[in-house]
């Protein structure tokens, strides 16, 4: 069965605490794992697509990197407007299969 | 960028009326047109996949008779909660698919719907 598996739940960082979000996925014929944020009350708002091990994309404080079996989203410095929760997805066969979500707070 | 347009973002109906909302794309043709539900704390479930003048794709378990899903052009689809109860109140979200971009999923706002 197709699963996204996101860890921690909850991050709280302190303003400039660097550290690292995971992403396990098990997606047959995964077509893209894709990293997007959602604000309170909010639709996802995409911020990055990684097609193949090895690869990896920044955006700002972002960092995003995929192996076979996971991805990361790294946050370098962070500021309290960097505070949402990031959702990981599986892209299969024309949808989306998303993890639970990581709440990250990050407090000045 | 892409834009897909939500509406309404919030809505309060009684039990047994209808609820319509409607998800449209602004400057891209979507070929494909997908409805989410999200509960709190919980991921976005897919609840069915349209395409334009062709009937939904529902997920199993999502009554179709109760989440009319009409997707009449590239850049509109609406979804319908018909007789809608209050364990129907949840986060709905549509997202818009246009072939060959990277990224290729935009999603609306979202609509919070709260049944009484």
């Amino acid at each position: 069965e197709d699963q996204v598996t996101q860890s921690p739940e909850a991050l709280r960082l302190q303003e400039g605490e660097s550290s690292s979000l995971n992403c396990s996925y098990t997606v047959s014929g995964l077509r893209g794992l894709f990293w997007y944020r959602q604000d309170p009350g909010k639709g996802p708002e995409f911020l990055f697509t990684l097609y193949s091990a090895g690869e990896e994309k920044e955006k700002e404080r972002l960092k995003a990197t995929l192996t076979k079996k996971e991805s990361f989203l790294h946050i370098t410095a962070p500021k309290p407007e960097d505070s949402a929760t990031y959702l990981c997805a599986g892209g299969s066969q024309g949808n989306l299969i998303f993890g639970k979500g990581t709440k990250l707070s990050v407090k000045p | 960028g892409a834009v897909v347009s939500q509406h309404p973002s919030r809505v309060i109906c009684k039990s047994g009326t209808s609820v319509k909302i409607e998800c449209r794309s602004l400057d891209f043709q979507a070929t494909t047109m997908f409805w989410y539900r999200q509960f709190p704390k919980q991921s976005l479930m897919l609840m069915a996949t349209s395409n334009e003048g062709s009937k939904a794709t529902y997920e199993q378990g999502v009554e179709k008779d109760k989440f009319l899903i009409n997707h009449a052009s590239l850049t509109l689809s609406t979804l319908t909660v018909t007789s809608a109860h209050p364990e129907d109140s949840s986060f709905y979200i549509c997202s818009a698919s246009q072939h060959g971009r990277s990224g290729g999923y935009t999603f609306g706002s979202g609509t919070r719907l709260t049944v009484v």
